[in-house]
């Protein structure tokens, strides 16, 4: 069945950048987006952007412009995120989940990562 | 940016009992681009429910969704024990975005 495996939890302090992966398999790698999306500890979802697979378009919210780069590795199905000048609010679960998208529409998020909990502490 | 509400924050219910979550959007949704989405705690949220109404792949029909426009609405028609967790709704009609959550707790 469809996983997308992503990669173990980090700990970093203020400032520092964080890189997490998510690992596609059981489906054609390049035929699905792929969405990142964050928890708070004991809060709601937030969006972050997404990521075409195929050519590696990526569309970021306005809230991480400047700060978020999203990228792709096709040869090993993998998507990365990767989040600079962290601060203590970007701890969270950090999520990858695939999406459809067609014709300049995209649709909702049929599988999810397991989570990537980064931690930013001094 | 469309700003999601859902209500109530909490929902507390029996087994057995129905249990009706809303979601209400700023501005109107472009064609029904609504879904929810189940989480439990120390889990990735599971989509139930795409398009307003459809239903995704391996859900129970005990889960239904509604609504147009601004307005939404999940129900599960009888509660069962692995349904108490949080519900959001989700607008995917212009950008992404959350809302806030609904939890439903056993009674």
């Amino acid at each position: 069945q469809v996983q997308l495996v992503q990669s173990g939890a980090e700990v970093k302090k203020p400032g520092a950048s964080v890189k997490v992966s998510c690992k596609a398999s059981q489906y054609t790698f390049t035929t699905y987006y792929v969405h990142w999306v964050r928890q708070a500890p004991g809060q709601g979802l937030e969006w972050m952007g997404i990521i075409n697979p195929s050519v590696g378009s990526t569309t970021y919210a306005l809230k991480f412009q400047g700060r978020v780069t999203m990228t792709r590795d096709t040869s090993t199905s993998t998507v990365y995120m990767e989040l600079s000048s962290l601060r203590s609010e970007d701890t969270a679960v950090y999520y990858c989940a695939r999406g459809s998208c067609s014709a300049g529409t995209c649709y909702s998020f049929d599988y999810w990562g397991q989570g990537t909990l980064v931690t930013v502490s001094s | 940016e469309v700003v999601l509400t859902q209500s109530p924050g909490t929902l507390s219910l029996s087994p057995g009992e129905r249990a009706t979550l809303s979601c209400r959007a700023s501005q109107s949704v472009s064609s029904s681009y609504l879904a929810w989405y189940q989480q439990k705690p120390g889990q990735a949220p599971r989509l139930l429910i795409y398009g307003a109404s459809s239903r995704a792949t391996g859900i129970p029909d005990r889960f239904s969704g509604s609504g147009s426009g601004t307005d939404f609405t999940l129900t599960i028609s009888r509660l069962e024990p692995e349904d108490f967790a949080v519900y959001y709704c989700q607008q995917y009609g212009n950008s992404f975005t959350f809302g806030p959550g609904t939890k439903v707790d056993i009674k």
